[in-house]
């Protein structure tokens, strides 16, 4: 069965450090990923994803997540953060091969709470 | 954020009464979505819609209602609904490539807060 953990609720780190958001995924094929951010009171907005390719996906607003088959892992990651950055974070898997039945539905994780303090 | 409205934003509606959600997308997508958020759960897909056709129902209750009268517009009608059902609605959109085709990205509105008292 196909599944999307976010193993921490929340990730506090300071402005300026580098910030890394956890996601990890089980799927019967290879995986389509996802990663979307969620402000207060808003909608979730498309940070990146990962088809094919590099493993090193670059994204909006300076956001990067790595593609890891080995450890099925696609941690978000972003070389220094912004106060701004506070959201909730979420990752989403769905596996490859054809859209029908449960296989058009997107996985999603948790969701992992990031706090950047000034 | 434009690219995916929905309207009314707040709604507080009594287990008694009739109200609708509305999505417009202006994205020339062909497949929307309506999804429900509650708190500490996973995302839950409510209905898809694509070519304007419900190509989806995960065993939400009949109180929720779908409609799709183009590409552009999906409504979400309720009645009598409970209090649990109090959450944030999502719709979303994406560009359906077909039953071949699962990369497609789905981009969302602010949602709708429903309250039911």
């Amino acid at each position: 069965a196909q599944s999307v953990a976010q193993p921490e609720d929340q990730v506090n780190v300071a402005e300026g450090n580098p910030l890394t958001v956890k996601c990890t995924y089980s799927v019967s094929g290879n995986p389509y990923l996802f990663w979307y951010v969620q402000y207060p009171n808003r909608g979730l907005q498309f940070l990146l994803k990962y088809i094919t390719g590099d493993n090193l996906v670059k994204g909006s607003y300076g956001f990067e997540a790595e593609f890891n088959k080995s450890q099925t892992s696609f941690h978000l990651k972003k070389p220094s953060a912004l106060v701004s950055d506070s959201a909730l974070y979420f990752c989403a898997v769905r596996d490859e091969g054809p859209k029908a039945g449960n296989n058009r539905k997107l996985i999603w994780g948790l969701g992992t709470s990031l706090a950047v303090n000034p | 954020e434009t690219g995916v409205t929905q309207t009314p934003r707040h709604l507080v509606m009594g287990m008694t009464n009739k109200k609708s959600l509305k999505c417009e997308q202006h994205l020339g997508h062909n497949a929307m979505y309506w999804y429900k958020q509650s708190a500490k759960k996973p995302l839950e897909l409510m209905f898809v819609y694509s070519l304007e056709e419900r190509v989806e129902n995960n065993s939400v209750p009949s109180r929720f209602s779908p409609e799709c009268p183009n590409s552009s517009h999906l409504f979400l009608h309720l009645h009598t609904l409970q209090p649990e059902d109090s959450a944030l609605y999502l719709c979303a959109s994406s560009q359906d490539g077909g039953l071949a085709f699962s990369t497609d990205t789905q981009y969302f509105g602010p949602g709708t807060r429903l309250t039911v008292l």
